[in-house]
């Protein structure tokens, strides 16, 4: 069974304009959350994540994230987007026994 | 504190041949992932260690691939003999319970191209 389901592959978006990558994952007594983000020709980076407490989780670049339990969302959101953030994203999740289950990832482009 | 390392960065073999990746976790990691990455999705879990045990390998096609990590810490995954469509990025991880931390590491990955 998908466990974590992005449904955009991709997403075009001009410069300083905001954004938002879907997420979505099944249901499960107890979950974390992840985003990882790839830039080209470079492995995966931890972006943010959600482990328990406030539902709204931030990075250090500008991207933040809600944890929806009632909608089993974790979107990815950014006010305004630079050239810089074009990457892939891939959300994750983690269950009980340390496996993680990856969506298939949204390729984000930033439009100068 | 060392990332994880994985060898070579690239690889081009022909198809039949055998081929192996090496991965360094980072230290003190006590779960080791390999992950094929195909072009354009994301990342498949092949097999997942703890320690030195399998923990999940349904995904791993054991006709032709296999994975030891038999001190608990390096891991190899070798191919054999390859087909065209194993090209794709080999990627290692590595996790701990311990410090709360709960996310993967990621290595930098192995690029095969299978001819």
């Amino acid at each position: 069974a998908q466990s974590v389901t992005q449904l955009d592959s991709q997403v075009p978006v001009f410069e300083e304009a905001p954004v938002e990558l879907r997420c979505n994952y099944s249901s499960s007594v107890s979950v974390y959350l992840f985003w990882y983000v790839q830039y080209p020709n470079q492995g995966l980076q931890l972006l943010l994540k959600y482990l328990s407490g406030s539902t709204l989780v931030e990075s250090i670049n500008g991207f933040e994230a809600e944890f929806n339990k009632s909608q089993t969302s974790f979107h990815l959101r950014k006010p305004s987007v630079h050239i810089s953030d074009t990457a892939e994203y891939f959300c994750a999740v983690r269950r009980t026994g340390n496996q993680f289950y990856f969506g298939t990832g949204t390729s984000l482009t930033v439009i100068p | 504190e060392a990332g994880v390392a994985q060898s070579p960065r690239y690889k081009i073999i022909e198809k039949r041949q055998s081929v192996a990746f090496w991965c360094n976790p980072i230290s003190g990691h006590a779960t080791l992932y390999w992950y094929q990455q195909i072009l354009g999705q994301g990342p498949k879990l092949l097999i997942q260690f703890q320690n030195n045990g399998v923990v999940d390998d349904s995904q791993l096609p054991k006709d032709r691939f296999s994975a030891e990590r038999l001190k608990g810490v390096d891991s190899t995954l070798k191919i054999q003999p390859a087909k065209l469509e194993d090209s794709a990025v080999y990627l290692c991880a590595s996790s701990s319970l311990a410090g709360g931390l709960y996310e993967q590491f990621f290595g930098p990955g192995t690029r095969l191209t299978v001819l």
